[in-house]
Protein backbone atom coordinates (compact mmCIF):
# COMPACT_ATOMS: atom_id res chain seq x y z
CA UNK A 1 0.00 0.00 0.00
CA UNK A 2 1.94 3.09 -1.13
CA UNK A 3 0.32 6.08 1.00
CA UNK A 4 3.39 8.24 -0.25
CA UNK A 5 3.85 7.97 -4.35
CA UNK A 6 6.49 9.76 -5.90
CA UNK A 7 5.72 8.98 -9.50
CA UNK A 8 8.90 10.32 -11.37
CA UNK A 9 11.83 7.68 -10.89
CA UNK A 10 14.14 10.80 -12.25
CA UNK A 11 14.57 14.11 -13.57
CA UNK A 12 17.24 15.56 -15.45
CA UNK A 13 17.33 19.70 -15.28
CA UNK A 14 20.21 22.28 -16.84
CA UNK A 15 22.47 23.56 -14.23
CA UNK A 16 20.42 27.26 -13.09
CA UNK A 17 16.87 26.22 -14.17
CA UNK A 18 14.10 25.15 -11.89
CA UNK A 19 13.75 21.55 -10.43
CA UNK A 20 10.57 20.36 -9.30
CA UNK A 21 10.32 16.99 -7.89
CA UNK A 22 6.19 15.87 -7.17
CA UNK A 23 4.89 13.61 -4.36
CA UNK A 24 1.10 12.65 -4.03
CA UNK A 25 -0.12 11.06 -0.70
CA UNK A 26 -3.23 9.12 -0.52
CA UNK A 27 -3.54 9.21 3.70
CA UNK A 28 -5.15 11.76 4.59
CA UNK A 29 -4.24 11.68 8.64
CA UNK A 30 -0.51 13.11 7.60
CA UNK A 31 -0.03 16.70 8.37
CA UNK A 32 3.78 17.10 8.39
CA UNK A 33 5.32 16.46 5.38
CA UNK A 34 9.31 16.43 4.31
CA UNK A 35 11.88 16.24 1.98
CA UNK A 36 15.21 14.39 2.31
CA UNK A 37 17.63 14.22 0.16
CA UNK A 38 20.04 11.10 -0.11
CA UNK A 39 23.66 10.58 -1.92
CA UNK A 40 24.72 6.93 -2.82
CA UNK A 41 25.72 4.73 0.39
CA UNK A 42 24.86 7.46 2.85
CA UNK A 43 21.99 8.25 5.08
CA UNK A 44 19.01 10.75 4.07
CA UNK A 45 19.69 14.06 4.60
CA UNK A 46 16.63 15.99 5.98
CA UNK A 47 16.13 18.69 3.83
CA UNK A 48 12.49 20.91 4.47
CA UNK A 49 9.57 20.07 5.59
CA UNK A 50 6.13 21.72 6.04
CA UNK A 51 3.01 21.44 8.19
CA UNK A 52 -0.77 20.91 7.38
CA UNK A 53 -1.34 24.29 8.48
CA UNK A 54 0.73 25.88 5.94
CA UNK A 55 0.59 25.56 2.19
CA UNK A 56 3.98 26.64 1.56
CA UNK A 57 7.53 26.60 3.17
CA UNK A 58 11.07 28.35 1.91
CA UNK A 59 14.41 27.76 3.20
CA UNK A 60 17.31 29.19 0.87
CA UNK A 61 16.96 27.53 -2.85
CA UNK A 62 14.33 25.24 -1.44
CA UNK A 63 10.44 25.88 -1.55
CA UNK A 64 7.91 23.19 -0.84
CA UNK A 65 4.16 23.83 -1.88
CA UNK A 66 1.43 21.69 0.14
CA UNK A 67 -1.69 21.26 -1.94
CA UNK A 68 -4.06 19.54 0.81
CA UNK A 69 -7.33 19.13 -1.15
CA UNK A 70 -4.73 17.54 -3.73
CA UNK A 71 -3.18 15.78 -1.32
CA UNK A 72 0.17 16.68 -3.36
CA UNK A 73 3.36 18.20 -2.77
CA UNK A 74 6.06 19.87 -4.68
CA UNK A 75 9.69 20.35 -3.99
CA UNK A 76 11.22 23.11 -6.30
CA UNK A 77 15.02 23.72 -6.57
CA UNK A 78 16.10 27.54 -8.01
CA UNK A 79 18.67 27.43 -9.21
CA UNK A 80 19.33 24.13 -9.56
CA UNK A 81 23.29 23.19 -9.26
CA UNK A 82 25.31 20.16 -10.02
CA UNK A 83 26.01 19.81 -6.02
CA UNK A 84 21.50 18.96 -5.98
CA UNK A 85 21.93 15.42 -7.94
CA UNK A 86 20.75 12.89 -5.43
CA UNK A 87 17.86 11.15 -4.44
CA UNK A 88 14.76 12.63 -2.83
CA UNK A 89 12.61 11.40 -0.78
CA UNK A 90 8.75 12.78 0.03
CA UNK A 91 8.08 11.37 3.27
CA UNK A 92 4.62 11.94 5.22
CA UNK A 93 3.52 11.13 8.84
CA UNK A 94 0.55 11.65 10.92
CA UNK A 95 0.65 12.98 14.93
CA UNK A 96 2.89 10.17 16.40
CA UNK A 97 3.38 7.83 13.76
CA UNK A 98 5.95 6.95 11.48
CA UNK A 99 7.34 8.72 8.67
CA UNK A 100 6.11 7.53 5.74
CA UNK A 101 8.87 7.22 2.67
CA UNK A 102 8.15 7.55 -1.13
CA UNK A 103 10.12 5.41 -3.03
CA UNK A 104 11.99 8.63 -4.21
CA UNK A 105 12.82 10.76 -7.47
CA UNK A 106 16.82 10.90 -8.99
CA UNK A 107 17.86 14.32 -9.84
CA UNK A 108 20.42 14.71 -11.89
CA UNK A 109 21.35 18.17 -13.00
CA UNK A 110 23.45 18.89 -15.95
CA UNK A 111 26.57 21.18 -15.95
CA UNK B 1 25.92 19.95 14.29
CA UNK B 2 24.38 16.71 16.22
CA UNK B 3 24.72 13.41 14.41
CA UNK B 4 23.23 10.46 14.37
CA UNK B 5 26.08 7.43 14.22
CA UNK B 6 26.45 4.07 13.19
CA UNK B 7 28.87 1.07 13.52
CA UNK B 8 29.82 -0.80 12.03
CA UNK B 9 29.14 0.54 8.17
CA UNK B 10 29.62 -2.61 6.59
CA UNK B 11 29.19 -5.95 7.75
CA UNK B 12 29.51 -9.05 5.41
CA UNK B 13 28.22 -12.14 7.59
CA UNK B 14 26.95 -15.97 6.50
CA UNK B 15 23.58 -16.72 6.39
CA UNK B 16 22.10 -18.10 9.50
CA UNK B 17 24.80 -16.14 11.47
CA UNK B 18 23.26 -13.27 14.24
CA UNK B 19 24.18 -9.51 13.42
CA UNK B 20 24.15 -6.42 15.62
CA UNK B 21 23.66 -2.77 14.55
CA UNK B 22 24.70 -0.10 16.70
CA UNK B 23 23.63 3.28 16.54
CA UNK B 24 24.47 6.21 18.62
CA UNK B 25 21.27 8.76 18.62
CA UNK B 26 21.48 11.86 18.86
CA UNK B 27 21.94 12.88 22.50
CA UNK B 28 18.55 14.69 23.82
CA UNK B 29 16.38 12.69 21.16
CA UNK B 30 13.78 10.06 23.14
CA UNK B 31 12.39 8.48 19.70
CA UNK B 32 14.53 6.06 18.09
CA UNK B 33 13.82 4.30 14.77
CA UNK B 34 15.15 1.79 12.47
CA UNK B 35 14.57 1.37 8.62
CA UNK B 36 16.20 -0.34 6.15
CA UNK B 37 16.54 -0.07 2.24
CA UNK B 38 17.46 -2.75 -0.05
CA UNK B 39 19.40 -2.21 -3.16
CA UNK B 40 17.44 -0.01 -5.54
CA UNK B 41 13.72 -0.19 -3.02
CA UNK B 42 12.38 2.75 -0.90
CA UNK B 43 13.44 3.08 2.33
CA UNK B 44 10.94 1.10 4.81
CA UNK B 45 9.75 1.57 8.03
CA UNK B 46 11.01 -1.39 10.77
CA UNK B 47 10.61 -0.24 14.20
CA UNK B 48 10.62 2.73 16.78
CA UNK B 49 11.32 3.10 20.16
CA UNK B 50 10.05 4.84 22.78
CA UNK B 51 10.79 4.70 26.69
CA UNK B 52 12.39 1.22 26.30
CA UNK B 53 9.74 -0.19 24.33
CA UNK B 54 8.74 -0.89 21.56
CA UNK B 55 6.11 2.14 19.61
CA UNK B 56 5.35 0.57 16.68
CA UNK B 57 6.77 -2.02 14.23
CA UNK B 58 5.97 -3.40 10.50
CA UNK B 59 5.10 -6.83 9.57
CA UNK B 60 9.03 -6.79 8.25
CA UNK B 61 9.92 -6.52 11.91
CA UNK B 62 9.17 -10.11 12.78
CA UNK B 63 10.35 -12.28 15.92
CA UNK B 64 13.99 -12.50 13.78
CA UNK B 65 14.64 -8.77 15.06
CA UNK B 66 14.95 -7.05 18.35
CA UNK B 67 16.16 -3.86 19.33
CA UNK B 68 17.81 -2.99 22.72
CA UNK B 69 18.79 0.15 24.10
CA UNK B 70 21.33 -1.42 26.48
CA UNK B 71 22.57 1.53 28.73
CA UNK B 72 20.89 5.11 27.58
CA UNK B 73 23.23 5.86 24.79
CA UNK B 74 23.47 3.10 22.19
CA UNK B 75 20.30 1.47 20.76
CA UNK B 76 20.85 -1.63 18.84
CA UNK B 77 19.24 -3.41 16.11
CA UNK B 78 19.84 -7.73 16.52
CA UNK B 79 19.28 -9.70 13.52
CA UNK B 80 19.24 -13.54 14.54
CA UNK B 81 19.85 -16.04 11.88
CA UNK B 82 20.08 -13.85 8.50
CA UNK B 83 19.00 -14.14 5.66
CA UNK B 84 20.04 -13.47 2.14
CA UNK B 85 16.78 -11.43 1.68
CA UNK B 86 18.37 -9.20 4.92
CA UNK B 87 20.64 -7.91 2.81
CA UNK B 88 20.41 -4.11 2.64
CA UNK B 89 20.94 -0.70 4.44
CA UNK B 90 20.19 -0.48 7.64
CA UNK B 91 19.18 3.03 8.75
CA UNK B 92 19.00 4.10 12.66
CA UNK B 93 17.36 7.68 12.76
CA UNK B 94 16.08 9.45 16.25
CA UNK B 95 13.98 12.44 16.77
CA UNK B 96 12.84 14.76 19.53
CA UNK B 97 9.29 14.27 18.96
CA UNK B 98 6.88 11.68 17.32
CA UNK B 99 5.92 12.28 13.45
CA UNK B 100 8.23 15.25 13.69
CA UNK B 101 11.61 15.56 11.60
CA UNK B 102 13.60 12.23 11.95
CA UNK B 103 17.76 12.64 11.37
CA UNK B 104 19.32 9.42 9.74
CA UNK B 105 22.57 8.28 10.50
CA UNK B 106 24.60 7.44 7.63
CA UNK B 107 23.94 3.47 7.19
CA UNK B 108 25.11 0.15 8.10
CA UNK B 109 25.27 -1.90 5.14
CA UNK B 110 24.66 -5.59 5.31
CA UNK B 111 25.60 -7.98 3.14
CA UNK B 112 24.56 -11.79 3.72
CA UNK B 113 26.01 -14.66 2.16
Amino acid sequence: DQQVKQNSPSLSVQEGRISILNCDYTNSMFDYFLWYKKYPAEGPTFLISISSIKDKNEDGRFTVFLNKSAKHLSLHIVPSQPGDSAVYFCAASSSYQKVTFGIGTKLQVIP
Amino acid sequence: EPEVTQTPSHQVTQMGQEVILRCVPISNHLYFYWYRQILGQKVEFLVSFYNNEISEKSEIFDDQFSVERPDGSNFTLKIRSTKLEDSAMYFCASSGDPGNTIYFGEGSWLTVV
